[in-house]
């Protein structure tokens, strides 16, 4: 176990919807990714957040978009849902951005089904 | 762009056989190279990590990896797998804004 937690834990959503997923960092990180897990592949990584900006971003449309809080928890907001965006979404947070020393911890994910 | 590919969708062993996921990246420079393993219904935990220095790496449950330059690949090996083995594993490089990419993952079944 991490100190990486998510919510909700499985989502039914229909497309065109908007679809909130929210996670809590470990004590002491202040750097969090969020990554997309389709079926049969490898997670692919959305955006990373530090201090409450974004800073970083993969290949994502612009209706994938974020927050971090101050207490460094942070939202995945996807809008206009589509069949594809059906997926396990995972959390990671570390201590700081960019240092591939500091190992990043992953959270159980969200499973986002939109019918 | 960074990319890594995993030859092995799904490997199935025995109990005591060994070992060896293969693993290729794309990209020439200085690499950091990860082994992450998900076991099923759990979250994605590091099995072990490059960076620089011993390209043999050790790691945790009797994994290591052989980072070789030259064939731009980074192999997970264990010398004698076991039932609680089976899992998903993933091998993965440091991309440029300090993110992880992922190969597709090799689903391994290890049959007692």
């Amino acid at each position: 176990e991490t100190g990486v937690t998510q919510s909700p834990t499985h989502l039914i959503k229909t497309r065109g919807q908007q679809v909130t997923l929210r996670c809590s960092s470990q004590s002491g990180h202040n750097t969090v990714s969020w990554y997309q897990q389709a079926l049969g592949q490898g997670p692919q990584f959305i955006f990373q957040y530090y201090r409450e900006e974004e800073n970083g971003r993969g290949n994502f449309p612009p209706r994938f978009s974020g927050l971090q809080f101050p207490n460094y928890s942070s939202e995945l907001n996807v809008n206009a849902l589509e069949l594809d965006d059906s997926a396990l979404y995972l959390c990671a947070s570390r201590e700081m951005p960019g240092l591939a020393a500091l190992p990043q911890f992953f959270g159980p994910g969200t499973r986002l089904t939109v019918l | 762009a960074q990319s890594v590919s995993q030859h092995n969708h799904h490997v199935i062993l025995s109990e005591a056989a060994s070992l060896e996921l293969g693993c290729n990246y794309s990209y020439g420079g200085t690499v950091n190279l990860f082994w992450y393993v998900q076991y099923p219904g759990q979250h994605l935990q590091l099995l072990l990590k490059y960076f620089s220095g011993d390209p043999l790496v050790k790691g945790i449950k009797g994994f290591e990896a052989e980072f070789i330059k030259s064939k731009f690949s980074f192999n997970l090996r264990k010398p004698s797998v076991q039932w609680s083995d089976t899992a998903e594993y993933f091998c993965a490089v440091k991309g440029s804004q300090g993110n992880l990419i992922f190969g597709k993952g090799t689903k391994l079944s290890v049959k007692p």
